[in-house]
């Protein structure tokens, strides 16, 4: 089935680590994007892609890095630089353009 | 950055009572897309709406798009436990901006 997956499900880690987050997808898309959720908020957009070796940033992006060295993969790193890294992230991917969205199931990053 | 607010942030109703979320853009919108988002859960989308006036149903869901496509509303008839969730709004192209959400609660 396609799809897109993220791992891990849950994550902790302690102040001053880095970490990075999985996600891959099998619809042969070309855009992908993460986004990040604090309860009771929508949506923010930290980085996004559009195609292979390159992408953009979002309005949150500081803290932040990614890579899209293959089209089906675009992980996301949270480094020591993020202030309040503890948040539910969200990957998503589109064919392009206004396309609908298809999410992963998340990753939520708790930091001690 | 673009500025897409959505209201009520909140909303409990009886089951069978009707519910509508309203959002409203900052600046002109090419689309609109709606997301539901159960508890725990990862948004869905729902639908698109591209063109001014335009109004589409999916069942008990009727979604509007302004004439000035810079605002959309959500309503549902007869609310059942199962619309339980947090509705999204979009809007953009290559980058979507997303609604604060309004948050569903259905009292059986």
């Amino acid at each position: 089935d396609g799809g897109i997956t993220q791992s891990p499900k849950y994550l902790f880690r302690k102040e001053g680590q880095n970490v990075t987050l999985s996600c891959e997808q099998n619809l042969n898309h070309d855009a992908m994007y993460w986004y990040r959720q604090d309860p009771g908020q929508g949506l923010r957009l930290i980085y996004y892609s559009q195609i292979v070796n390159d992408f953009q940033k979002g309005d949150i992006a500081e803290g932040y890095s990614v890579s899209r060295e293959k089209k089906e993969s675009f992980p996301l790193t949270v480094t020591s630089a993020q202030k309040n890294p503890t948040a539910f992230y969200l990957c998503a991917s589109t064919r392009g353009g206004a396309g609908e969205l298809f999410f992963g199931e998340g990753s939520r990053l708790t930091v001690l | 950055g673009q500025q897409v607010m959505q209201i009520p942030q909140y909303q409990h109703v009886q089951e069978g009572e009707d519910f509508t979320t309203y959002c409203n853009s900052s600046t002109t919108l090419s689309n609109i897309q709606w997301y539901k988002q159960r508890p725990g859960g990862h948004p869905v989308f729902l639908i698109q709406l591209v063109k001014s006036g335009e109004v589409k149903k999916q069942k008990r869901l009727t979604f509007q798009f302004g004439e000035a496509k810079k605002n959309s509303s959500l309503h549902i008839t007869a609310t059942q436990t199962t619309d339980v969730g947090t509705y999204f709004c979009a809007g953009g192209r290559n980058q979507f901006y997303f609604g604060t959400g309004t948050s569903l609660t259905v009292i059986p």
